[in-house]
């Protein structure tokens, strides 16, 4: 089946250590993004990259890192400069094209212990 | 800047009952407008979506929107909702001509009560 894979679901890290999030898509789509949900807030967009080898951040980027290597992969690295990372990270994929939606994965929980 | 307004954080309802879920945006340029809804601890999934055209849209479950562009509006309104559609629902905005970025709400958790 065509979709967006995020692993893990759930994704525990101390304090000061760096963590990945994986995020696969089969779709085909040129463009990819991170998103950060916290409660009341929304979502809030990280990274996006409409091609590969190139991104941009977006609006709350700070203590995150990611790469675009391959158009199927986008991870996302939550660095130990971030400093409240405990939250629910949403990958998403589009076509290009402006007038598309985007498709979700369904998501990591991070956990900062 | 663009933007999107869901002035409602929280909107509870009776089974069977209709329910309208506001949604306001602001922008300049024509913009492209979607609805999504949430499952607790699950992605997002797409109800419907405005492009271009007739301005009433029809989704999945029953869900339809109106889109207004005197009042730079996009309610999203089901006539008789079920207990299984207690979710949180998100507005989104692309802006014409601009980036791909998607901008969304901050949600409406439609809550519906038996």
């Amino acid at each position: 089946d065509g979709g967006i894979t995020q692993s893990p679901k759930y994704l525990f890290r101390k304090e000061g250590q760096n963590v990945t999030l994986s995020c696969e898509q089969n779709l085909n789509h040129d463009a990819m993004y991170w998103y950060r949900q916290d409660p009341g807030q929304g979502l809030r967009l990280i990274y996006y990259s409409q091609i590969v080898n190139d991104f941009q951040k977006g609006d709350i980027a700070e203590g995150y890192s990611v790469s675009r290597e391959k158009k199927e992969s986008f991870p996302l690295t939550v660095t130990s400069a971030q400093k409240n990372p405990t939250a629910f990270y949403l990958c998403a994929s589009s076509q290009h094209q402006e007038n598309t939606e985007a498709f979700f994965g369904q998501g990591t929980r991070l956990t900062v212990v | 800047a663009q933007s999107v307004t869901q002035l409602d954080s929280q909107v509870p309802v009776f089974e069977e009952a209709p329910v309208e879920l506001r949604c306001n945006y602001s922008s300049s340029v024509s913009v492209y407008l979607f609805w999504y809804v949430q499952y607790p601890n699950q992605g997002l999934q797409l109800l419907l979506k405005y492009l271009s055209g007739s301005t009433l849209v029809k989704g999945i479950n029953g869900f339809e929107a109106e889109f207004n562009k005197s009042q730079t509006s996009f309610h999203l309104r089901k006539p008789s909702v079920h207990i299984s559609d207690t979710a949180e629902y998100f507005c989104a905005v692309r802006k014409s001509g601009a980036t791909n970025k998607l901008i969304f709400g901050t949600g409406t958790l439609l809550a519906v009560q038996p």
